[in-house]
Formats: C-alpha cells, sequence, structure tokens
C-alpha cells in the first residue's frame, strides 16, 4: 500500500511569498495531522481533520496558516504571506479511527523561507 | 509540566551496550503509548507501542508503570543501525481520537 505522500519535498522561497504543501493520506484513514518540527521546538501539532471536518487548529501558529482538507484524499496546508521563522519541516500522518492506532507519516516538506 | 518529557540525550555507547530511555507523561487519562524512531532528515517512523504488561520485540522491550506516569524502552546488544533519534509518543487523553502528543526526542549515536 501506497503510504502518506506529501508534496513538495523541498520548497524554498522568499518571505511574503504564499506557499502551499499538499498531501495525500492514507486510503482509508480517516484521520489527518499536519505537524511542524523544528529543532528548537519538536514536533507540533498544527490541525487535525477528523473525516475531512477541521476538529482542533488550535496549533496553528497564526492567521497566516490555514489548512484544507476538500476531500478524503487531499489535504492542504497553506502559509501566506510566509516568514523567515515559518522555515521548518512539515509533516503530513494519517490513521484509522479504529482504536488506539498509530499514525503513520508522510516524507515531510522540508521549508526555507529566505 | 510539560506533556511529555523525556532526557535529552544524547546518548553515545559502544556496538553490543545494552541502553535504557525514560519518558514521564502529565496525563494520568492517558492510554496509549508509542516509542517513534526517526532518523536524520526523515520522517518519524513507529517503533513499536507499549502496552501495560510491558512488551518486548527482538532487542528492544518497552515498559509503561501507570501508577508513577512512565514509560521507557531498552535497547540490547546495540547496533550501529539503532543511531537514531528516539520519540517518546502519548495520546493525551482517554480516548483512541485525541491527538498523539510527541516528546522532543532522545539522540542515540551507537559507536564502533
Amino acid at each position: 500500500d501506497a503510504g502518506v505522500i506529501q508534496s513538495p519535498r523541498h520548497e524554498v522561497t522568499e518571505m511574503g511569498q504564499e506557499v502551499t504543501l499538499r498531501c495525500k493520506p492514507i486510503s482509508g484513514h480517516d484521520y489527518l495531522f499536519w505537524y511542524r518540527q523544528t529543532m528548537m521546538r519538536g514536533l507540533e501539532l498544527l490541525i487535525y481533520f477528523n473525516n475531512n471536518v477541521p476538529i482542533d487548529d488550535s496549533g496553528m501558529p497564526e492567521d497566516r496558516f490555514s489548512a484544507k482538507m476538500p476531500n478524503a484524499s487531499f489535504s492542504t496546508l497553506k502559509i501566506q504571506p510566509s516568514e523567515p521563522r515559518d522555515s521548518a519541516v512539515y509533516f503530513c500522518a494519517s490513521k484509522k479511527t479504529w482504536g488506539y492506532q498509530p499514525q503513520h507519516f508522510g516524507d515531510g516538506t522540508r521549508l526555507s523561507i529566505l | 509540566r510539560k506533556e511529555v518529557e523525556q532526557d535529552p540525550g544524547p546518548f553515545n555507547v559502544p556496538e553490543g551496550a545494552t541502553v535504557a530511555f525514560n519518558c514521564t507523561y502529565s496525563n494520568s487519562a492517558s492510554q496509549s503509548f508509542f516509542w517513534y524512531r526517526q532518523d536524520c532528515r526523515k520522517e518519524p517512523k513507529l517503533l513499536m507501542s507499549v502496552y501495560s504488561s510491558g512488551n518486548e520485540d527482538g532487542r528492544f522491550t518497552a515498559q509503561l508503570n501507570r501508577a508513577s506516569q512512565y514509560i521507557s524502552l531498552l535497547i540490547r546488544d546495540s547496533k550501529l543501525s539503532d543511531s537514531a533519534t528516539y520519540l517518546c509518543v502519548v495520546n493525551i487523553g482517554n480516548s483512541g481520537n485525541t491527538p498523539l502528543v510527541f516528546g522532543k526526542g532522545t539522540r542515540l549515536s551507537v559507536i564502533a
């Protein structure tokens, strides 16, 4: 089975530009999570969806960040306008609803804002 | 108190050594626990779940102490390939569908 697929793998852009990160969860998984990882703060949960509906976005740093899940097989995380402090690795993960299942991560997007 | 706290590391051990990592969690209602492994510049991957009775997978043993809200991971006969960051992960609520909280990780370097 295909795992969680993220794109792009790397993104380098100038501050002020819009950045869109994409994620395709594992087929059949009901939950989708967006994380950000930095050396200083570790892995932080930004937002998660259940059946395409945002459940908790309290981890989204500020209004510049937005996330959507228009269908069960696709989600986006958008930063507009981007700032250098947004530089991090952004991971998408998915899991099945049933029981205490672990999450499966995509390869991540390494984002650098200049 | 942070939700999940781990030994900061790094741990530098020779091949063949036994090494143990510790982790504490703050939410007594937590029901599920995992250890993930993350290689440099890679995504976190599930290493093993942690069960109340303790569980073993080859050279790896995980233990849970609910009374002390403490989780451990023991690696026996360390291999060079065990070098990675080990993340302690806890489900923060009493439902299987509440988010997982990740510790910052403990870095392990196994030296030849």
